[in-house]
């Protein structure tokens, strides 16, 4: 069966940090990955989806990067956090949207 | 108007009623569509999907109004477990899940 890993769980960083969360999938290949961040109270918002190593788009212009680098993996990346970058963010695979545990993030 | 609206909620209702949750879509070409449950702080987890024809797992049941580009979750005999906040999720096609788009959600509190 299909399972998706996300990690860490929590992470409180400082402004001006970079940023590394990873997710991983198991059981399927080549599937379509999604990065997703959701702001306290509010709705689900696209970050960015790849439909193949190294095939990245990016929904909205922000601080963040995503990057491919194997078919079953999918990282989020900041070279330098902002406040405004605080939030839970999710990682899910195009099964009909199977998500991961997901990171809750505070930068302080 | 937003692409997925819901009843903006909170709904605080007693163990045994019923509950109904509205979403509004302004897509026409939207294709599929589900309702999600969030627990606080974990990840959305698929409920049911919603069909044409309407559907009903257990205590929910599930409608579709094309015309009236609406969708409804009904849930009978509410349990505390049932607390959560319910997403309204709407897709444009049926392959392609980069248009997915979720509603805000409507919270639920289910009081004994």
């Amino acid at each position: 069966s299909q399972t998706i890993h996300q990690w860490p769980a929590t992470l409180v960083q400082p402004v001006g940090s970079p940023l590394s969360l990873e997710c991983t999938v198991e059981g399927t290949s080549n599937p379509n990955l999604y990065w997703y961040r959701q702001a306290a109270g509010r709705g689900l918002q696209l970050l960015f989806y790849s439909v193949g190593i190294g095939q990245i788009s990016s929904e909205v212009p922000q601080n963040l990067s995503a990057s491919r680098p194997q078919d079953r993996q999918f990282i989020l990346s900041s070279k330098k956090l902002l406040l405004s970058d605080s939030g839970f963010y999710l990682c899910a695979w195009g099964d009909g949207y199977t998500f991961g545990s997901g990171t809750r993030l505070t930068v302080v | 108007r937003k692409e997925v609206e819901q009843d903006p909620g909170p709904f605080n209702v007693p163990e045994g009623a019923t509950v109904a949750f509205n979403c509004t879509y302004s897509n026409s070409a939207s294709q599929s569509f589900f309702w999600y449950r969030q627990d606080c702080r974990k990840e959305p987890k698929l409920l049911m999907s919603v069909y044409s024809s309407g559907n009903e797992d257990g205590r929910f049941t599930a409608q579709l109004n094309r015309a009236s580009q609406y969708i409804s979750l009904l849930i009978r005999d509410s349990k505390l477990s049932d607390s959560a906040t319910y997403l309204c999720v709407v897709s444009p096609a049926g392959t392609s899940y980069d248009k997915v788009i979720f509603g805000p959600g409507t919270s639920l509190s289910v009081i004994p």
